[in-house]
Protein backbone atom coordinates (compact mmCIF):
# COMPACT_ATOMS: atom_id res chain seq x y z
CA UNK A 1 0.00 0.00 0.00
CA UNK A 2 3.35 1.87 -0.26
CA UNK A 3 2.05 5.65 -1.32
CA UNK A 4 -1.69 5.39 -1.05
CA UNK A 5 -2.98 6.33 2.32
CA UNK A 6 -6.75 5.91 3.33
CA UNK A 7 -7.93 6.82 6.70
CA UNK A 8 -9.57 5.99 8.82
CA UNK A 9 -8.42 2.17 9.24
CA UNK A 10 -12.10 1.75 10.86
CA UNK A 11 -15.38 3.86 10.96
CA UNK A 12 -18.64 3.33 12.72
CA UNK A 13 -21.33 5.70 11.80
CA UNK A 14 -25.43 5.65 12.59
CA UNK A 15 -27.76 5.22 9.67
CA UNK A 16 -28.90 7.98 7.84
CA UNK A 17 -25.76 9.69 8.21
CA UNK A 18 -23.38 10.38 5.17
CA UNK A 19 -19.67 9.57 5.62
CA UNK A 20 -16.91 10.73 3.75
CA UNK A 21 -13.97 8.57 3.37
CA UNK A 22 -10.17 9.61 2.41
CA UNK A 23 -8.05 8.42 -0.40
CA UNK A 24 -4.62 9.96 -0.71
CA UNK A 25 -1.94 8.82 -3.05
CA UNK A 26 1.76 10.42 -3.82
CA UNK A 27 2.23 7.89 -7.12
CA UNK A 28 1.86 10.54 -9.42
CA UNK A 29 -0.63 8.27 -10.72
CA UNK A 30 -3.57 9.70 -12.55
CA UNK A 31 -6.50 6.82 -12.34
CA UNK A 32 -7.83 6.46 -9.15
CA UNK A 33 -10.83 3.89 -8.42
CA UNK A 34 -13.07 2.77 -5.48
CA UNK A 35 -13.91 -0.60 -4.61
CA UNK A 36 -16.29 -2.26 -2.31
CA UNK A 37 -15.48 -5.56 -0.76
CA UNK A 38 -18.43 -8.03 0.98
CA UNK A 39 -17.76 -11.33 2.07
CA UNK A 40 -17.76 -14.27 -0.64
CA UNK A 41 -17.94 -11.47 -3.30
CA UNK A 42 -15.44 -10.22 -5.19
CA UNK A 43 -14.30 -6.75 -5.45
CA UNK A 44 -16.63 -4.15 -6.83
CA UNK A 45 -16.34 -1.18 -8.68
CA UNK A 46 -18.16 1.94 -7.14
CA UNK A 47 -16.38 4.91 -9.20
CA UNK A 48 -13.41 5.41 -10.93
CA UNK A 49 -11.41 8.84 -12.24
CA UNK A 50 -9.10 8.79 -15.51
CA UNK A 51 -7.78 12.50 -14.64
CA UNK A 52 -8.82 15.56 -12.38
CA UNK A 53 -12.31 16.79 -12.48
CA UNK A 54 -13.81 13.85 -14.34
CA UNK A 55 -15.04 10.62 -12.64
CA UNK A 56 -17.31 7.49 -14.47
CA UNK A 57 -19.87 5.70 -12.53
CA UNK A 58 -19.09 1.60 -11.61
CA UNK A 59 -21.23 -1.26 -11.59
CA UNK A 60 -22.67 0.20 -8.36
CA UNK A 61 -22.21 3.86 -7.74
CA UNK A 62 -26.29 4.12 -6.57
CA UNK A 63 -25.83 5.91 -3.27
CA UNK A 64 -22.09 6.85 -3.94
CA UNK A 65 -20.54 10.03 -4.78
CA UNK A 66 -16.98 11.38 -5.61
CA UNK A 67 -14.73 14.11 -6.34
CA UNK A 68 -11.44 15.08 -7.72
CA UNK A 69 -10.47 17.84 -7.80
CA UNK A 70 -6.37 17.46 -6.81
CA UNK A 71 -4.26 14.64 -8.49
CA UNK A 72 -3.34 13.27 -5.26
CA UNK A 73 -6.94 13.00 -3.23
CA UNK A 74 -10.10 11.06 -4.84
CA UNK A 75 -12.51 11.30 -1.67
CA UNK A 76 -15.46 8.85 -1.15
CA UNK A 77 -18.81 9.52 -0.01
CA UNK A 78 -21.11 7.52 1.11
CA UNK A 79 -24.79 8.90 1.47
CA UNK A 80 -28.06 7.73 3.51
CA UNK A 81 -29.02 6.68 -0.39
CA UNK A 82 -27.23 3.88 0.19
CA UNK A 83 -29.20 0.87 1.54
CA UNK A 84 -26.30 -1.59 2.54
CA UNK A 85 -23.29 0.30 3.47
CA UNK A 86 -21.38 -1.68 6.06
CA UNK A 87 -18.19 -2.74 4.02
CA UNK A 88 -14.58 -2.99 3.27
CA UNK A 89 -13.94 -0.24 1.12
CA UNK A 90 -10.72 0.15 -1.17
CA UNK A 91 -9.14 2.38 -2.85
CA UNK A 92 -6.64 1.96 -5.79
CA UNK A 93 -4.43 3.90 -8.11
CA UNK A 94 -2.92 3.42 -11.93
CA UNK A 95 -1.06 4.94 -14.24
CA UNK A 96 -3.55 4.42 -16.97
CA UNK A 97 -6.54 2.03 -17.39
CA UNK A 98 -4.10 -0.26 -18.84
CA UNK A 99 -1.30 -0.18 -16.05
CA UNK A 100 -1.34 -2.28 -13.09
CA UNK A 101 -3.13 -1.33 -10.10
CA UNK A 102 -2.00 -0.39 -6.44
CA UNK A 103 -4.10 -0.63 -3.51
CA UNK A 104 -4.29 0.73 -0.30
CA UNK A 105 -4.80 -0.29 3.14
CA UNK A 106 -8.46 0.25 3.46
CA UNK A 107 -11.41 0.93 5.16
CA UNK A 108 -13.72 -0.81 7.41
CA UNK A 109 -17.38 1.03 7.54
CA UNK A 110 -19.90 -0.09 9.99
CA UNK A 111 -23.13 1.56 9.71
CA UNK A 112 -25.68 0.62 12.50
CA UNK B 1 -20.83 -9.01 -18.70
CA UNK B 2 -17.36 -10.43 -18.03
CA UNK B 3 -17.29 -13.09 -15.44
CA UNK B 4 -14.31 -14.13 -13.12
CA UNK B 5 -14.34 -17.24 -11.83
CA UNK B 6 -11.55 -18.98 -8.87
CA UNK B 7 -11.33 -22.46 -8.07
CA UNK B 8 -10.95 -23.78 -5.59
CA UNK B 9 -12.52 -21.13 -3.20
CA UNK B 10 -10.34 -22.97 -0.25
CA UNK B 11 -6.67 -25.22 -0.57
CA UNK B 12 -4.93 -26.59 1.93
CA UNK B 13 -1.75 -27.94 1.04
CA UNK B 14 1.65 -29.12 3.50
CA UNK B 15 4.86 -26.79 3.86
CA UNK B 16 7.42 -27.08 0.85
CA UNK B 17 4.10 -28.29 -1.95
CA UNK B 18 4.13 -26.94 -5.22
CA UNK B 19 0.54 -25.84 -5.78
CA UNK B 20 -1.17 -23.64 -8.72
CA UNK B 21 -4.41 -21.58 -8.52
CA UNK B 22 -6.65 -21.26 -11.01
CA UNK B 23 -8.57 -18.21 -12.67
CA UNK B 24 -11.11 -18.72 -15.77
CA UNK B 25 -12.72 -15.78 -17.45
CA UNK B 26 -15.73 -15.60 -19.95
CA UNK B 27 -14.40 -12.35 -22.42
CA UNK B 28 -11.08 -12.73 -23.91
CA UNK B 29 -11.27 -8.85 -24.95
CA UNK B 30 -9.01 -8.36 -22.03
CA UNK B 31 -6.13 -5.42 -21.70
CA UNK B 32 -4.04 -7.52 -19.25
CA UNK B 33 -4.67 -9.64 -16.25
CA UNK B 34 -3.34 -8.93 -12.18
CA UNK B 35 -3.10 -11.36 -9.33
CA UNK B 36 -3.22 -9.98 -5.94
CA UNK B 37 -2.76 -11.69 -2.28
CA UNK B 38 -4.79 -10.10 0.36
CA UNK B 39 -4.28 -10.99 3.86
CA UNK B 40 -7.03 -10.75 6.64
CA UNK B 41 -8.53 -7.19 7.09
CA UNK B 42 -5.96 -5.64 4.84
CA UNK B 43 -5.34 -4.34 1.16
CA UNK B 44 -4.42 -6.06 -2.02
CA UNK B 45 -0.82 -6.68 -3.22
CA UNK B 46 -0.18 -6.73 -6.67
CA UNK B 47 2.25 -9.96 -7.21
CA UNK B 48 2.00 -10.59 -11.30
CA UNK B 49 1.06 -8.19 -13.77
CA UNK B 50 0.40 -10.03 -17.76
CA UNK B 51 -0.18 -8.08 -20.63
CA UNK B 52 -2.97 -9.86 -22.85
CA UNK B 53 0.46 -9.57 -25.94
CA UNK B 54 2.03 -11.81 -22.95
CA UNK B 55 2.05 -15.67 -21.87
CA UNK B 56 3.27 -15.63 -18.45
CA UNK B 57 5.13 -13.94 -15.66
CA UNK B 58 7.62 -15.14 -13.19
CA UNK B 59 8.76 -13.18 -9.43
CA UNK B 60 10.48 -15.53 -7.53
CA UNK B 61 8.79 -18.72 -6.50
CA UNK B 62 5.58 -17.16 -8.15
CA UNK B 63 4.63 -17.73 -11.94
CA UNK B 64 1.52 -16.70 -13.54
CA UNK B 65 0.47 -17.51 -17.09
CA UNK B 66 -2.63 -16.71 -19.46
CA UNK B 67 -3.91 -18.34 -21.74
CA UNK B 68 -6.64 -15.68 -23.82
CA UNK B 69 -8.20 -18.11 -26.37
CA UNK B 70 -9.17 -20.22 -23.79
CA UNK B 71 -10.12 -17.57 -20.73
CA UNK B 72 -7.50 -19.05 -18.65
CA UNK B 73 -5.07 -18.13 -16.01
CA UNK B 74 -2.75 -20.16 -13.69
CA UNK B 75 -0.69 -18.82 -10.43
CA UNK B 76 1.94 -21.21 -9.81
CA UNK B 77 3.53 -21.40 -6.76
CA UNK B 78 6.65 -23.17 -6.07
CA UNK B 79 7.94 -25.10 -2.25
CA UNK B 80 4.87 -23.32 -0.43
CA UNK B 81 5.95 -21.79 2.95
CA UNK B 82 3.44 -20.38 5.75
CA UNK B 83 3.82 -17.40 4.79
CA UNK B 84 2.00 -17.86 1.61
CA UNK B 85 -1.03 -18.13 3.66
CA UNK B 86 -3.46 -15.76 2.30
CA UNK B 87 -6.29 -15.39 -0.41
CA UNK B 88 -5.38 -14.80 -3.85
CA UNK B 89 -7.31 -13.07 -6.25
CA UNK B 90 -6.78 -12.81 -9.88
CA UNK B 91 -8.90 -9.39 -12.09
CA UNK B 92 -9.05 -8.73 -15.75
CA UNK B 93 -9.13 -5.31 -17.00
CA UNK B 94 -11.85 -4.58 -20.02
CA UNK B 95 -12.41 -0.94 -21.67
CA UNK B 96 -13.54 0.76 -18.47
CA UNK B 97 -13.24 -1.55 -15.13
CA UNK B 98 -11.19 -4.38 -13.30
CA UNK B 99 -13.25 -7.64 -12.80
CA UNK B 100 -12.58 -9.49 -9.70
CA UNK B 101 -12.53 -13.36 -8.92
CA UNK B 102 -13.97 -14.17 -5.59
CA UNK B 103 -10.49 -15.45 -4.26
CA UNK B 104 -8.55 -18.26 -3.52
CA UNK B 105 -7.93 -18.91 0.42
CA UNK B 106 -4.76 -20.86 0.89
CA UNK B 107 -3.59 -22.19 4.24
CA UNK B 108 -0.16 -23.68 4.21
CA UNK B 109 0.35 -25.97 6.92
CA UNK B 110 3.63 -26.30 8.87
Amino acid sequence: DGGITQSPKYLFRKEGQNVTLSCEQNLNHDAMYWYRQDPGQGLRLIYYSQIVNDFQKGDIAEGYSVSREKKESFPLTVTSAQKNPTAFYLCATARGKTYEQYFGPGTRLTVT
Amino acid sequence: KQEVTQIPAALSVPEGENLVLNCSFTDSAIYNLQWFRQDPGKGLTSLLLIQSSQREQTSGRLNASLDKSSGRSTLYIAASQPGDSATYLCAVTGANNLFFGTGTRLTVIP
